[in-house]
Protein backbone atom coordinates (compact mmCIF):
# COMPACT_ATOMS: atom_id res chain seq x y z
CA UNK A 1 0.00 0.00 0.00
CA UNK A 2 0.70 3.22 -0.18
CA UNK A 3 2.13 5.92 2.40
CA UNK A 4 4.03 9.45 2.54
CA UNK A 5 5.47 10.71 5.31
CA UNK A 6 6.31 14.11 5.60
CA UNK A 7 8.37 15.83 8.35
CA UNK A 8 9.38 17.72 10.74
CA UNK A 9 5.96 17.53 12.26
CA UNK A 10 6.38 20.62 14.15
CA UNK A 11 9.03 23.62 13.65
CA UNK A 12 9.76 26.69 15.07
CA UNK A 13 12.06 29.21 13.33
CA UNK A 14 13.30 32.75 13.86
CA UNK A 15 12.33 35.21 11.28
CA UNK A 16 15.19 35.04 8.41
CA UNK A 17 16.48 31.43 9.16
CA UNK A 18 16.67 29.06 6.19
CA UNK A 19 13.74 26.03 5.85
CA UNK A 20 13.13 22.74 4.74
CA UNK A 21 10.39 20.63 4.56
CA UNK A 22 10.74 17.10 3.51
CA UNK A 23 7.89 14.77 2.09
CA UNK A 24 8.31 10.81 0.79
CA UNK A 25 5.83 8.76 -0.65
CA UNK A 26 6.33 4.75 -0.67
CA UNK A 27 4.50 1.97 -2.74
CA UNK A 28 3.80 4.03 -6.17
CA UNK A 29 5.48 5.60 -8.92
CA UNK A 30 5.91 8.82 -10.85
CA UNK A 31 2.81 10.00 -8.76
CA UNK A 32 2.10 14.26 -9.10
CA UNK A 33 2.97 15.57 -6.16
CA UNK A 34 1.61 18.52 -3.93
CA UNK A 35 2.77 21.37 -1.29
CA UNK A 36 -0.70 23.18 0.09
CA UNK A 37 -0.19 25.86 3.14
CA UNK A 38 -3.20 25.99 5.50
CA UNK A 39 -3.22 29.37 7.41
CA UNK A 40 -4.80 29.92 11.04
CA UNK A 41 -8.61 30.15 9.87
CA UNK A 42 -8.64 29.73 6.40
CA UNK A 43 -8.76 26.97 3.66
CA UNK A 44 -6.14 25.56 1.88
CA UNK A 45 -3.84 27.09 -0.79
CA UNK A 46 -1.62 25.17 -3.06
CA UNK A 47 1.73 26.46 -3.23
CA UNK A 48 3.69 23.90 -5.67
CA UNK A 49 3.06 20.68 -7.25
CA UNK A 50 5.10 18.42 -9.71
CA UNK A 51 4.16 15.68 -12.26
CA UNK A 52 7.57 14.69 -12.34
CA UNK A 53 11.21 15.28 -11.36
CA UNK A 54 12.88 18.31 -11.61
CA UNK A 55 9.36 19.83 -12.87
CA UNK A 56 7.49 22.34 -10.19
CA UNK A 57 5.09 24.46 -10.57
CA UNK A 58 4.89 27.60 -8.67
CA UNK A 59 1.23 28.73 -8.01
CA UNK A 60 1.73 31.67 -5.69
CA UNK A 61 4.36 34.40 -6.04
CA UNK A 62 6.14 34.03 -2.56
CA UNK A 63 8.70 33.51 -0.18
CA UNK A 64 9.25 29.48 -1.31
CA UNK A 65 10.43 27.22 -3.46
CA UNK A 66 10.22 23.35 -3.96
CA UNK A 67 12.30 20.90 -5.68
CA UNK A 68 12.27 17.33 -6.58
CA UNK A 69 15.19 15.24 -6.66
CA UNK A 70 13.90 12.13 -6.61
CA UNK A 71 10.73 10.66 -8.10
CA UNK A 72 9.15 10.41 -5.07
CA UNK A 73 10.65 13.16 -2.60
CA UNK A 74 9.28 16.92 -2.47
CA UNK A 75 11.20 19.33 -0.57
CA UNK A 76 9.80 22.93 0.28
CA UNK A 77 12.49 25.43 1.28
CA UNK A 78 12.84 28.89 2.44
CA UNK A 79 16.36 30.80 2.37
CA UNK A 80 15.06 33.41 4.60
CA UNK A 81 11.74 32.84 6.31
CA UNK A 82 9.24 35.82 6.71
CA UNK A 83 6.61 35.90 10.25
CA UNK A 84 3.65 35.36 7.06
CA UNK A 85 4.73 32.10 6.65
CA UNK A 86 3.87 30.58 9.28
CA UNK A 87 1.15 28.27 8.89
CA UNK A 88 0.48 24.30 8.65
CA UNK A 89 2.07 22.62 5.01
CA UNK A 90 0.55 19.77 3.81
CA UNK A 91 2.12 17.19 1.27
CA UNK A 92 -0.19 15.13 -1.05
CA UNK A 93 0.55 13.00 -4.27
CA UNK A 94 -1.77 11.85 -6.32
CA UNK A 95 -1.99 9.18 -9.46
CA UNK A 96 -2.31 10.05 -12.39
CA UNK A 97 -4.58 10.11 -14.68
CA UNK A 98 -6.90 13.22 -13.82
CA UNK A 99 -9.21 12.77 -10.75
CA UNK A 100 -8.12 10.49 -9.37
CA UNK A 101 -7.97 10.97 -5.07
CA UNK A 102 -5.13 13.14 -3.70
CA UNK A 103 -3.82 11.63 -0.77
CA UNK A 104 -2.08 14.15 2.12
CA UNK A 105 0.57 13.44 4.30
CA UNK A 106 0.12 14.29 8.37
CA UNK A 107 1.23 17.89 7.70
CA UNK A 108 4.05 20.43 9.59
CA UNK A 109 3.41 22.87 11.98
CA UNK A 110 5.50 25.85 10.97
CA UNK A 111 5.65 29.16 13.48
CA UNK A 112 8.25 31.68 12.49
CA UNK A 113 9.00 34.27 15.37
CA UNK B 1 -11.61 28.51 -13.64
CA UNK B 2 -12.80 25.86 -11.13
CA UNK B 3 -14.02 27.47 -7.47
CA UNK B 4 -15.48 26.23 -4.61
CA UNK B 5 -17.78 27.83 -2.19
CA UNK B 6 -18.47 26.28 1.21
CA UNK B 7 -21.79 28.12 2.69
CA UNK B 8 -21.13 28.29 6.11
CA UNK B 9 -18.01 28.64 7.60
CA UNK B 10 -19.33 27.22 11.27
CA UNK B 11 -22.10 24.93 11.69
CA UNK B 12 -23.63 23.58 15.25
CA UNK B 13 -26.02 20.39 15.35
CA UNK B 14 -26.86 18.12 18.12
CA UNK B 15 -25.55 14.44 18.67
CA UNK B 16 -28.54 12.52 16.49
CA UNK B 17 -29.24 15.14 14.93
CA UNK B 18 -29.11 15.76 10.49
CA UNK B 19 -25.52 16.81 9.44
CA UNK B 20 -25.68 19.20 6.37
CA UNK B 21 -22.70 21.00 4.93
CA UNK B 22 -23.70 23.04 1.51
CA UNK B 23 -20.90 22.67 -1.34
CA UNK B 24 -21.45 24.73 -4.64
CA UNK B 25 -19.11 24.93 -7.08
CA UNK B 26 -18.35 26.21 -10.48
CA UNK B 27 -16.75 24.45 -13.76
CA UNK B 28 -17.16 24.52 -17.26
CA UNK B 29 -16.53 20.96 -17.88
CA UNK B 30 -17.91 18.05 -15.77
CA UNK B 31 -16.21 18.15 -12.43
CA UNK B 32 -14.51 15.65 -9.88
CA UNK B 33 -15.79 16.87 -6.53
CA UNK B 34 -14.65 15.92 -3.00
CA UNK B 35 -14.68 15.89 0.40
CA UNK B 36 -12.40 15.73 2.85
CA UNK B 37 -12.19 15.91 6.31
CA UNK B 38 -9.60 17.17 8.84
CA UNK B 39 -9.26 16.68 12.64
CA UNK B 40 -7.37 18.77 14.72
CA UNK B 41 -3.65 18.73 14.15
CA UNK B 42 -3.68 16.38 11.34
CA UNK B 43 -3.88 15.74 7.22
CA UNK B 44 -7.09 15.51 5.24
CA UNK B 45 -8.62 12.61 4.72
CA UNK B 46 -10.98 11.58 2.26
CA UNK B 47 -14.72 11.27 2.83
CA UNK B 48 -16.03 10.58 -0.24
CA UNK B 49 -15.28 11.61 -3.84
CA UNK B 50 -17.75 12.16 -7.16
CA UNK B 51 -16.33 11.45 -10.42
CA UNK B 52 -19.88 10.76 -12.88
CA UNK B 53 -21.06 7.53 -12.07
CA UNK B 54 -23.56 7.65 -9.64
CA UNK B 55 -25.15 11.23 -8.69
CA UNK B 56 -25.42 9.91 -4.85
CA UNK B 57 -21.97 8.90 -3.69
CA UNK B 58 -21.43 7.00 0.03
CA UNK B 59 -18.24 7.90 1.88
CA UNK B 60 -17.45 6.39 4.97
CA UNK B 61 -18.46 7.23 8.22
CA UNK B 62 -22.37 7.39 7.35
CA UNK B 63 -21.58 10.29 5.50
CA UNK B 64 -22.95 10.96 1.36
CA UNK B 65 -23.17 13.91 -1.25
CA UNK B 66 -25.44 14.31 -3.68
CA UNK B 67 -24.48 15.88 -7.24
CA UNK B 68 -26.94 17.96 -8.70
CA UNK B 69 -25.91 19.58 -11.63
CA UNK B 70 -28.77 21.86 -11.86
CA UNK B 71 -27.70 23.30 -8.92
CA UNK B 72 -24.02 23.12 -9.36
CA UNK B 73 -24.14 21.79 -5.72
CA UNK B 74 -22.31 18.85 -4.00
CA UNK B 75 -24.07 19.22 -0.13
CA UNK B 76 -22.68 16.26 2.68
CA UNK B 77 -25.38 14.78 4.78
CA UNK B 78 -25.22 12.76 7.72
CA UNK B 79 -28.78 11.36 9.02
CA UNK B 80 -27.54 11.30 12.80
CA UNK B 81 -24.33 13.48 14.14
CA UNK B 82 -22.22 11.58 16.07
CA UNK B 83 -19.48 13.72 18.60
CA UNK B 84 -16.85 12.42 16.96
CA UNK B 85 -17.66 13.82 13.80
CA UNK B 86 -16.56 16.88 15.14
CA UNK B 87 -13.69 18.09 12.77
CA UNK B 88 -13.14 20.89 10.11
CA UNK B 89 -14.48 19.63 6.23
CA UNK B 90 -13.06 21.04 2.78
CA UNK B 91 -15.17 20.48 -0.64
CA UNK B 92 -12.88 20.59 -3.31
CA UNK B 93 -12.94 20.15 -6.70
CA UNK B 94 -10.72 19.09 -9.14
CA UNK B 95 -9.31 20.35 -12.57
CA UNK B 96 -9.14 18.77 -16.15
CA UNK B 97 -5.90 20.81 -17.09
CA UNK B 98 -3.24 23.16 -16.15
CA UNK B 99 -2.28 22.46 -12.18
CA UNK B 100 -4.59 19.15 -12.22
CA UNK B 101 -4.72 20.17 -8.85
CA UNK B 102 -8.02 20.14 -6.37
CA UNK B 103 -9.39 23.25 -5.38
CA UNK B 104 -10.49 23.50 -2.16
CA UNK B 105 -13.33 25.53 -0.13
CA UNK B 106 -12.84 27.64 2.46
CA UNK B 107 -13.75 24.87 4.62
CA UNK B 108 -16.50 24.46 7.32
CA UNK B 109 -16.21 23.65 11.44
CA UNK B 110 -18.95 21.28 12.67
CA UNK B 111 -19.72 21.28 16.39
CA UNK B 112 -21.40 18.56 17.72
CA UNK B 113 -23.16 19.41 21.05
CA UNK B 114 -24.13 16.54 23.37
Amino acid sequence: SQTIHQWPATLVQPVGSPLSLECTVEGTSNPNLYWYRQAAGRGLQLLFYSVGIGQISSEVPQNLSASRPQDRQFILSSKKLLLSDSGFYLCAWSVPPLGNTIYFGEGSWLTVV
Amino acid sequence: AQSVTQLGSHVSVSEGALVLLRCNYSSSVPPYLFWYVQYPNQGLQLLLKYTSAATLVKGINGFEAEFKKSETSFHLTKPSAHMSDAAEYFCAVSEYTGRRALTFGSGTRLQVQP
